[in-house]
């Protein structure tokens, strides 16, 4: 079984400052890691994924992430925010591969990133 | 694009009540899913379908039903609703391809029980 910690429930910063979300992962077995984004009454959007490879992800809307195993960690990033980047944020494992239950996402409890002026 | 479409934004239902949440897709996946999404709990799967007909129980199946008869459609029932499904539920599907790996998402029905 899997599980997925997001470490603050509320990020506040201003416009164009660096933001960072932390998401951090359980799992016996390796894994597949998602952010999802969903603006308000919206449903969830891919924002970026890692499978396998190069341990640093770019997304759309220019967020980043970087797997790190040793820390079972995969934190978002972006250099600099904008008004329309508020939003919540929601990182999210499942298991590789295929199969049956292989495809369920476990969601962590979501960030909210507010950005203010 | 990958649509996937519930049936209603917003409904309000009485306590007993049997409420139906229908989600369709247009992009012949095989894998459906259906959370709820509570504040402070982030998206709890209540059940899954990865064919037509098939479905598993997901992390909070009580008091929910599914029902998948066609590829493209899958049903969220309350059998008898009652207030503390108050909620936002959201559908999903997928693809049966390891390296497709996405899950896209409707745009949510926000459901309360009176």
């Amino acid at each position: 079984a899997q599980s997925v910690t997001q470490l603050d429930s509320q990020v506040p910063v201003f416009e164009e400052a660096p933001v960072e979300l932390r998401c951090n992962y359980s799992s016996s077995v390796s894994v597949y890691l998602f952010w999802y984004v969903q603006y308000p009454n919206q449903g969830l959007q891919l924002l970026l994924k890692y499978l396998s490879g190069s341990t640093l992800v770019k997304g759309i809307n220019g967020f980043e992430a970087e797997f790190n195993k040793s820390q079972t960690s995969f934190h978002l990033r972006k250099p600099s925010v904008h008004i329309s980047d508020t939003a919540e944020y929601f990182c999210a494992v499942r298991p590789p591969g295929g199969g049956g239950s292989n495809y369920k996402l476990t969601f962590g409890k979501g960030t909210l990133l507010t950005v203010n002026p | 694009d990958v649509k996937v479409t519930q049936s209603s934004r917003y409904l309000v239902k009485r306590t007993g009540e049997k409420v139906f949440l229908e989600c369709v897709q247009d992009m012949d996946h095989e894998n459906m899913f259906w959370y709820r999404q509570d504040p402070g709990l982030g998206l709890r799967l209540i059940y899954f379908s990865y064919d037509v007909k098939m479905k598993e129980k997901g992390d909070i199946p009580e008091g929910y039903s599914v029902s998948r008869e066609k590829k493209e459609r899958f049903s969220l029932i309350l059998e008898s609703a009652s207030t503390n499904q108050t909620s936002m539920y959201l559908c999903a599907s997928s693809l049966t391809d390891g390296l497709n790996t996405e899950a896209f998402f409707g745009q949510g029905t926000r459901l309360t029980v009176v």
